[in-house]
């Protein structure tokens, strides 16, 4: 299957230690985007990336945050310093920018503790 | 910041019946867009409105926009049980940008 996967798919962690996310888009698609979801609400814009490049970053995205796609194919998020504030579903999803449909992989549900 | 309100935040209905919900938003958007949420996955993209586009039809889906009241409607006719999940309305304001998404309609079938 070719659609869009995150790994993992769920950590727990505790506050102040550090964690990595990986997402791996359609393998055709140059833009790759990652949200965050909190319980009731819906996704928020952390970042996105065209290619290797990051386009945008969400005010949401604080210096504990960092996003890479360093070839343009998969993508890292990694949150240093955990906070129970960082407790969520970070999704990420993946578009072809002659598209405007994002396809939105499975999210890694993080609880920091 | 969500983009905007979906209304109702959550719907109850039985199977067969149709099941409506709404989407307002504050900015000028290029498109709006439905995605479909079971619980604790992740979402699932249902249909794309354009800007200047005013109803839109897939499946059991019919979407209308009215960018003058800057709103949107999702009605799903003959629902089913599965169509039990969150419902999400989301806007861009340019083709291949960010997308704002709206706090949801969390919508039962009850069999």
């Amino acid at each position: 299957d070719t659609g869009v996967s995150q790994n993992p798919r769920h950590k727990i962690t505790k506050r102040g230690q550090n964690v990595t996310f990986r997402c791996d888009p359609i393998s055709e698609h140059n833009r790759l985007y990652w949200y965050r979801q909190t319980l009731g609400q819906g996704p928020e814009f952390l970042t996105y990336f065209q290619n290797e490049a990051q386009l945008e970053k969400s005010r949401l995205l604080s210096d504990r945050f960092s996003a890479e796609r360093p070839k343009g194919s998969f993508s890292t998020l990694e949150i240093q310093r955990t906070e129970q504030g960082d407790s969520a579903m970070y999704l990420c999803a993946s578009s072809d920018s002659a598209q405007e449909t994002q396809y939105f992989g499975p999210g890694t549900r993080l609880l920091v503790l | 910041s969500q983009q905007g309100e979906e209304d109702p935040q959550a719907l109850s209905i039985q199977e067969g019946e149709n099941a409506t919900m709404n989407c307002s938003y504050k900015t000028s958007i290029n498109n709006l867009q439905w995605y479909r949420q079971n619980s604790g996955r992740g979402l699932v993209h249902l249909i794309l409105i354009r800007s200047n586009e005013r109803e839109k039809h897939s499946g059991r889906l019919r979407v209308t926009l009215d960018t003058s009241k800057k709103s949107s409607s999702l009605l799903i006719t003959a629902s089913r049980a599965a169509d039990t999940a969150s419902y999400f309305c989301a806007t861009d304001k340019a083709a291949g940008n960010k997308l704002t998404f709206g706090g949801g309609t969390r919508v039962l079938v009850k069999p």
